[in-house]
C-alpha cells in the first residue's frame, strides 16, 4: 500500500519562485494536513483539509496556499518561496474528523537561497 | 492554548536499560493524546495513542505509556531498549475537534552498546 506519497523528496529554490508540494494519499482519507519540521519547533500545522473544496489555516499559514479539488490530493503552494520557508514539510491524512491517529508521508526537503 | 512540552532534547540510553521520555501537555478539556516515532529520513510512525479508558496505554515494539491527568503527563517507557530505538520522538496533543494537532519539539534517542 503507497498510504501518503509526497513528491518531490528534495527541492531548492530561489527566493521569489513559486513552486507546489505534492501530496497525494489513497487510503480515502477525509482530512489532509500539511505540517512543516523545524529544528527546535517540533512540527507545526500549516493548513488542513476535512474534505474536497475544503479548507482551514492551522498555526502557520502565512505564506503558503491549498486547495482540495480530489479526496486524493492536497497540494500546497508557495507562491513566492522566502529563505524562512526552508524547512521540512510533511502531509499527513486521517480518517474522519475525529481523533484518528495521522498517517504522514516521508516529506519533502525544501531549501530557499 | 493547547501546548506540547518535552523537557528533554537528547537522551542517551544503554542498550538493555529502561526508557522514560517526559511529555507535560496543556489542554482545556480532555486531551487526545499521541506518541509517534521518526527515523532519519522518514515520516512520523504512531507508537501509541490515548483518548479515554485505562490510563496505561500500550503501543507497538513493546512501548507503553501512563497517562497522568493530575501531573498533565504522558510519559512514554520502555523496559528493556534495544539498538533499533534510536530515533526521534514526538509527544502530541489532539483536541474535541480532531482538526488540530499540536506536537513537542521531539526527543532524540541515542542507544549505546
Amino acid at each position: 500500500n503507497a498510504g501518503v506519497t509526497q513528491t518531490p523528496k528534495f527541492q531548492v529554490l530561489k527566493t521569489g519562485q513559486s513552486m507546489t508540494l505534492q501530496c497525494a494519499q489513497d487510503m480515502n482519507h477525509e482530512y489532509m494536513s500539511w505540517y512543516r519540521q523545524d529544528p527546535g519547533m517540533g512540527l507545526r500545522l500549516i493548513h488542513y483539509s476535512v474534505g474536497a473544496g475544503i479548507t482551514d489555516q492551522g498555526e502557520v499559514p502565512n505564506g503558503y496556499n491549498v486547495s482540495r479539488s480530489t479526496t486524493e490530493d492536497f497540494p500546497l503552494r508557495l507562491l513566492s518561496a522566502a529563505p524562512s520557508q526552508t524547512s521540512v514539510y510533511f502531509c499527513a491524512s486521517k480518517q474522519g474528523t475525529d481523533n484518528s491517529p495521522l498517517h504522514f508521508g516521508n516529506g519533502t526537503r525544501l531549501t530557499v537561497t | 492554548a493547547q501546548s506540547v512540552t518535552q523537557p528533554d532534547i537528547h537522551i542517551t540510553v544503554s542498550e538493555g536499560a529502561s526508557l522514560e521520555l517526559r511529555c507535560n501537555y496543556s489542554y482545556g478539556a480532555t486531551p487526545y493524546l499521541f506518541w509517534y516515532v521518526q527515523s532519519p529520513g522518514q515520516g512520523l510512525q504512531l507508537l501509541l495513542k490515548y483518548f479515554s479508558g485505562d490510563t496505561l496505554v500500550q503501543g507497538i515494539k513493546g512501548f507503553e505509556a501512563e497517562f497522568k491527568r493530575s501531573q498533565s503527563s504522558f510519559n512514554l517507557r520502555k523496559p528493556s531498549v534495544h539498538w533499533s530505538d534510536a530515533a526521534e520522538y514526538f509527544c502530541a496533543v489532539g483536541g474535541w475537534t480532531g482538526n488540530q494537532f499540536y506536537f513537542g519539539t521531539g526527543t532524540s534517542l541515542t542507544v549505546i552498546p
